[in-house]
């Protein structure tokens, strides 16, 4: 069975433009969450997805947005970017919302932004 | 306001050593507690997952230790191996009504020496 992809893995944006990320989780996974990990941070939540409903949202700013399609992949969007947006994005896809399965994460998408 | 706090920051050990992370929690309401390796530029691997009821649970030659009432965690690394040179991080969920909200810790950055 393959794994959580992501989409791009590298990508280098300018302040000001807008980026979208591509997360295809594992097959029969409903669930997506994504993350952004940076050195200074940490691994902080961003939102989750379950059956194209925004589940949970974590404490960013509204430039950051997402949604998941019928076939459970899911887009996650920044607008505006700002050089602090440098970060490692990871999603991660489980089976169910319950909260009791594993996640399995995808290598990521690194963004810079200059 | 949910927290993780995890120490050390950072450990140095010789190959064939044990060792032992620590987590403290104050996340509310407690769902679950998990484990996670992540090597240097990959994607966080689960290592285990424990609800409130479960005070121990292992995964080969890593042990995790969960006291709800002290809300602290423990992973425990025996004989460990160059290979689990990486990153260790807590994350506990708390499950409302909309899912499932995780907190991360800062992780701890394990070296393990030949």
């Amino acid at each position: 069975k393959a794994g959580v992809t992501q989409t791009p893995r590298y990508l280098i944006k300018t302040r000001g433009q807008q980026v979208t990320l591509s997360c295809s989780p594992i097959s029969g996974h409903r669930s997506v969450s994504w993350y952004q990990q940076t050195p200074g941070q940490g691994l902080q939540f961003l939102f989750e997805y379950f059956s194209e409903t925004q589940r949970n949202k974590g404490n960013f700013p509204g430039r950051f947005s997402g949604r998941q399609f019928s076939n459970s992949r899911s887009e996650m969007n920044v607008s505006t970017l700002e050089l602090g947006d440098s970060a490692l994005y990871l999603c991660a896809s489980s089976f169910s919302d319950r909260g009791y399965e594993t996640q399995y994460f995808g290598p990521g998408t690194r963004l810079l932004v200059l | 306001k949910n927290q993780v706090e995890q120490s050390p920051q950072s450990l140095i050990i010789l190959e064939g050593k044990n060792c032992t992370l620590q987590c403290n929690y104050t996340v509310s309401p407690f769902s679950n507690l998990r484990w996670y390796k992540q090597d240097t530029g990959r994607g966080p691997v689960s290592l285990t997952i424990m609800t409130f009821s479960e005070n121990t649970k292992s995964n080969g030659r890593y042990t995790a230790t969960l006291d709800a009432d002290t809300k602290q965690s423990s992973l425990h690394i025996t004989a460990s191996q160059l290979s689990d040179s990486a990153s260790y991080i807590c994350v506990v969920s708390a499950r409302n009504n909309a899912g499932n909200m995780l907190t991360f810790g800062g992780g701890t950055r394990l070296m393990v020496k030949p």
